[in-house]
């Protein structure tokens, strides 16, 4: 049990729609990171948030986009949705100074 | 640019065959590396975290060692329930935050 959850699980969305993926992490751990993973491979960072603000991003457009809300939950949002959006959307959350990265079940999202 | 690089990309064993997996990094600054494994499906799940060479850390049948260029993930009479695909990745310091950059996994297969 990682105390990380990601809600949905499963989602469809059609290309041009927006999408909104929703996680909760564990107490204490506030700072959380968003990362996609495509069928094959390893999961590639999108941004990270720590305290409320996001303080690092990788090679992602701006139409993905997050928030952290003072409970230390987060979203990710893409809008204008392509067809290679489709992927594992996985939140992670780990404690200040800690060595220890939690991964949630991740979100599949399929783009049609 | 940081990288990692896992080898073989695929691996089939009969049970009790041990055998290791090899991660290959290049990476300017390492912060720690992590090893997961993920299930179909799933989320990664969180087995180590290396930060020095010599470090040695066990867990059941696994064990990772690291070097300053590599870490290897040693499976000792492996089990069908071992089955899975096994992440390696590098903390990495990047425009103000830590992320992690990994490698495309070993799928590992254990066989009755």
């Amino acid at each position: 049990e990682t105390g990380v959850t990601q809600s949905p699980t499963h989602l469809i969305k059609t290309r041009g729609q927006q999408v909104t993926l929703r996680c909760s992490s564990q107490s204490g751990h506030n700072t959380v990171s968003w990362y996609q993973q495509a069928l094959g491979q390893g999961p590639q960072f999108i941004f990270q948030y720590y305290r409320e603000e996001e303080n690092g991003r990788g090679n992602f457009p701006p139409r993905f986009s997050g928030l952290q809300f003072p409970n230390y939950s987060s979203e990710l949002n893409v809008n204008a949705l392509e067809l290679d959006d489709s992927a594992l959307y996985l939140c992670a959350s780990s404690p200040v100074g800690g060595d220890t990265i939690y991964f949630g079940e991740g979100s599949w999202l399929t783009v049609v | 640019e940081d990288q990692v690089t896992q080898s073989p990309e695929a691996l089939r064993l009969q049970e009790g065959e041990s055998s290791s997996l090899n991660c290959s990094y290049t990476v300017s600054g390492l912060r720690g590396l992590f090893w997961y494994r993920q299930d179909p499906g799933k989320g990664p799940e969180f087995l180590f975290t290396l930060y020095s060479a010599g470090e040695e850390k066990e867990k059941e049948r696994l064990k990772a060692t690291l070097t300053k260029k590599e870490s290897f993930l040693h499976i000792t009479a492996p089990k069908p329930e071992d089955s899975a695909t096994y992440l390696c990745a590098v903390q990495a310091w990047t425009g103000g935050s830590e992320k992690l950059v990994f490698g495309k996994g070993t799928k590992l297969t254990v066989n009755p």
